[in-house]
């Protein structure tokens, strides 16, 4: 069955240091998305991105935030300058079908430390 | 914006006990509700969903309800097994062509055998 894959699956990094997660979405997807959970708490959507560009995206998505689709398979999650308040557990998900029509199929998750 | 509760946040029940979780969401127009599962270290898997149009689905074991007028859906796990053992999330999807989940706080159900 095909899935999202997600790498790394835990980094630990310093405050301001530069992060990047990689995404493999399922091949025949057309929607992406990030979404995140700190410790004991909700998941929250972060970005959505449809053909090529940014759909949607949440409060917490600032400017220290950037996701990019480099070469048609693998979809990226950019944080600039990491804070504490960023570790996290973030999800990559993808789904055939806007997610409020099809089923979103979630990766296994990066978790970041930020120290 | 769209908000949803979720309750109770821990439920532990005995094996082929049944098991129900509440949501409520903020947004009446909302018009799509999916459950998500997440064992432990693992990824979040949709298990069951229902739409504005439907009072009630059910696949198996499991069933959703959902009140339009009382902005409300419910999980129901019956005859539950230790392998139901897990983090259910609830999500609403708002309307106004928007493309997120809004999830609920999630609840662990513990079935003990």
């Amino acid at each position: 069955e095909p899935e999202v894959t997600q790498t790394p699956s835990h980094q630990v990094t310093q405050m301001g240091q530069e992060v990047i997660l990689r995404c493999v979405p399922i091949s025949n997807h057309l929607y992406f998305y990030w979404y995140r959970q700190i410790l004991g708490q909700k998941v929250e959507f972060l970005v959505s991105f449809y053909n090529n560009e940014i759909s949607e995206k949440s409060e917490i998505f600032d400017d220290q935030f950037s996701v990019e689709r480099p070469d048609g398979s693998n979809f990226t999650l950019k944080i600039r300058s990491t804070k504490l308040e960023d570790s996290a557990m973030y999800f990559c998900a993808s789904s055939a079908l806007a997610s409020n029509t099809g089923e979103l199929f979630f990766g296994e998750g990066s978790r970041l430390t930020v120290l | 914006g769209e908000n949803v509760e979720q309750h109770p946040s821990t439920l532990s029940v005995q094996e082929g006990d049944s098991a129900v979780i509440k949501c409520t969401y903020s947004d009446s127009a909302s018009n799509y509700f999916p459950w998500y599962k997440q064992e432990l270290g693992k990824r979040p898997q949709l298990i069951i969903d229902i739409r504005s149009n439907v009072g009630e689905k059910k696949d198996q074991r499991i069933a959703v309800t959902l009140n339009k007028t009382a902005k409300h859906f419910s999980l129901h796990i019956t005859e539950t097994q230790p392998e139901d053992s897990a983090v259910y999330f609830c999500a609403a999807s708002p309307p106004y062509n928007t493309d997120k989940l809004i999830f609920g706080t999630g609840t662990r159900l513990q079935v003990f055998p």
